[in-house]
């Protein structure tokens, strides 16, 4: 499975809507009917933190900001309303099949 | 509460070996899956292994698949990524975190920072 973000930068305006896009090269379903695809924050210096789980399902404590859509190979994760704390690199996960695999992450910086 | 600690990290020579721990509390590694994942420095994350949802198996990224294995010690609840034939383009921060929901990394830590050099 190949995962493929876009953009690989992304300069947005505090309080500005953001997109990132992310690919599977396979269909993420899996017998289960379940799709594992997942996103994740990692601000500068920290470890990553999961932020959705399952396409859309929201971590606990995330803000409500943050969603995620999509199917089979083509997903989204959308923040509606950029913060400053929001900064960092984003990156999507498939946990459908072993390996797992990343995306090559997205830098989100404020204009 | 759930946590995960990693150790062990360090400067090894290329073809050399080492061990990573990951001590975890709040949970037991013999019956939930852990994932080791790596970050090159610069660069972004890469999955390294697991143990699987139930922490009974093994799986590893094609990148190091038959150099690094996944052992545990339920006794003191580690698991352990034993690094063997080491390269340079192994030298990264490496993390390790606890699986739920979703069959992903939720609980992670701070990371143990391996150094691959002459």
């Amino acid at each position: 499975f190949v995962m493929t973000q876009s953009p690989v930068s992304l300069p947005v305006t505090l309080g500005q809507a953001a997109s990132i896009s992310c690919r599977s090269s396979q269909s993420l379903v899996y017998d289960d009917g379940n799709t594992y695809l997942n996103w994740f924050h990692q601000r500068p210096g920290q470890s990553p933190r999961r932020l959705i789980y399952e396409v859309s399902k929201r971590e606990s404590g995330v803000p409500d900001r943050f969603s995620g859509s999509g199917s089979g190979t083509d997903f989204t994760l959308k923040i509606s309303r950029v913060e400053a704390e929001d900064v960092g690199l984003y990156y999507c996960m498939q946990a459908t099949i072993w390996p797992r695999t990343f995306g090559q992450g997205t830098r989100l910086e404020i204009k | 509460e759930i946590q995960v600690v990693e150790s062990g990290g360090g400067l090894v020579q290329p073809g050399g070996s080492l061990r990573l721990s990951c001590t975890a509390s709040g949970f037991s590694v013999a019956n939930y899956g852990v994932s080791w994942i790596r970050q090159l420095p610069g660069k972004g994350l890469e999955w390294v292994a697991a143990t699987g949802y139930n922490g009974e198996n093994a799986y590893y990224a094609d990148s190091v698949y038959g150099r690094f294995t996944l052992s545990k010690d339920p006794s003191e609840n580690i698991l352990y990524l034993e690094m063997g034939s080491v390269r340079v383009d192994d030298t990264a921060t490496y993390y390790c975190a606890k699986e739920t929901l979703g069959a992903s990394p939720q609980y992670w830590g701070q990371g143990t920072a391996v150094i691959v050099s002459s």
